[in-house]
């Protein structure tokens, strides 16, 4: 258990509407990251951060925008979700320079009618 | 560009039925390659990092291999619990990101 939860851990939404999820970790890592997981494509990067207001974009970034105010939330934005955003969302934590690895959170579904 | 391509898609197995798992890539200045585990509906579980060609690591029924272009996943002996899917994943460039291969889904029967 890295300590990183997930919510919400399933969402809903229609086509058009802002979605916000959130990441958050209790040991105060610097590196957080967000992945999206589809059938065929594994696991890809959308977003990371590397600090407090400090974030950089992934492969998969066009429709998602990030923000991290607190070391501990790390927050992804669907300003106008799509169909093509329908997806499991994973959030992972680096835990700093000692490793490369990143350990990951539980997901959320999000599913966009 | 960074490339991760394993295979097989999917491996059923016999309870007891050793085999290997492959898991190729194409990166430029490999600085780590991942071995994650994925139950159904949870997250990637953390299994083994290698750095350097030759370097093997192994835990429990699994050994990790790493060549200069490919690593394997070897599981001897498997049992119905190492059904899973297992995904690679090579680090390069500054470290900040991994890039995935689709995993290999592996089934052991009893």
């Amino acid at each position: 258990d890295a300590g990183i939860t997930q919510s919400p851990r399933h969402k809903v939404t229609e086509t058009g509407t802002p979605v916000t999820l959130r990441c958050h970790q209790t040991e105060n890592h610097r590196y957080m990251y967000w992945y999206r997981q589809d059938p065929g494509h594994g696991l890809r990067l959308i977003h990371y951060s590397y600090g407090v207001k400090d974030t950089d974009k992934g492969e998969v970034s066009d429709g998602y925008s990030v923000s991290r105010s607190k070391t501990e939330d790390f927050l992804l934005t669907l300003e106008s979700a799509t169909s093509s955003q329908t997806s499991v969302y994973f959030c992972a934590i680096r835990p700093g320079a000692s490793t490369d690895t990143q350990y990951f959170g539980p997901g959320t579904r999000l599913t966009v009618l | 560009e960074d490339q991760v391509t394993q295979s097989p898609e999917a491996l059923r197995l016999q309870e007891g039925e050793s085999s290997s798992l492959n898991c190729s890539y194409t990166v430029s200045g490999l600085r780590g390659l991942f071995w994650y585990r994925q139950d159904p509906g949870k997250g990637p579980e953390f299994l083994f990092t290698l750095y350097s060609a030759g370097e093997e690591k192994e835990k429990e029924r699994l050994k990790a291999t790493l060549t200069k272009k490919e690593s394997f996943l070897h599981i001897t002996a498997p049992k119905p619990e190492d059904s899973a899917t297992y995904l690679c994943a090579v680090q390069a460039g500054n470290g900040n990101k991994l890039v995935f291969g689709a995993g290999t889904i592996l089934r052991v029967k009893s």
